[in-house]
């Protein structure tokens, strides 16, 4: 596609469900990364892939955050478990390979745990 | 001591006014800058690239000072359509860049 496409563009769900969130990244782009942003906050890094390479895990708040791209394209956050602190946009990014260019975002997912 | 510092504001100029952002970074091996513009309720979008001998794209004017640690945002004769979230964001790993880390940002309202 032209842009980085998220879905759900919404998800509300109660405390203690899991949750899948997804991403298609530009065409062609080898590197994907995910970030999220609470209500009047920065970006924060969660997760970075660079085509067939481990990822980065690094950002991940706790062992109920995963994610995985399958066959170098899609990606998919879960969030087990859900916790209220959890709810926040999460926005995911792609860029040809590494960010020298900067990356394109799409446009999140709102999420909000109740 | 934040990795990104930018200050938060809010700014708020009238229209036609020429406005400064400033923001700082902790690692002086890091290698790429950028201007990102965050609309209300929307993604980061890329402004523009901050170059090393500074840079201009028509309004507005990207400086970069290595020994201090230090970049900047101008935007001359601001327009009512300036108004977002202004995030200063730097490769803070330096070298090939694994990710980019950014600022909280600082908020511009442009006044009619």
């Amino acid at each position: 596609g032209a842009g980085v496409s998220q879905s759900p563009s919404n998800k509300v769900t109660e405390k203690g469900k899991d949750v899948e969130l997804r991403c298609d990244p530009i065409s062609g782009h080898t590197a994907l990364y995910w970030y999220r942003q609470s209500l009047g906050q920065g970006l924060e890094f969660l997760i970075y892939f660079q085509g067939n390479s481990a990822p980065d895990k690094s950002g991940l708040p706790s062992d109920r955050f995963s994610a995985e791209r399958t066959g170098g394209s899609v990606s998919t956050l879960t969030i087990q478990r859900t916790q209220q602190e959890d709810s926040a946009v999460y926005l995911c990014a792609s860029s040809v390979r590494e960010p020298i260019y900067g990356y394109t975002f799409g446009s999140g997912t709102r999420l909000t745990v109740v | 001591r934040k990795e990104v510092e930018q200050d938060p504001g809010p700014f708020n100029v009238p229209e036609g006014a020429t406005v400064a952002f400033n923001c700082t970074y902790s690692n002086s091996a890091s290698q790429s800058f950028f201007w990102y513009r965050q609309d209300c309720r929307k993604e980061p979008k890329l402004l523009m690239s901050v170059y090393s001998s500074g840079n201009e794209d028509g309004r507005f004017t990207a400086q970069l000072n290595r020994a201090s640690q230090y970049i900047s945002l101008l935007i001359r004769d601001s327009k009512l359509s300036d108004s977002a979230t202004y995030l200063c964001v730097v490769n803070l790993l330096g070298g090939s860049a694994r990710q980019l880390t950014f600022g909280s940002g600082t908020q511009l309202t442009v006044l009619p």
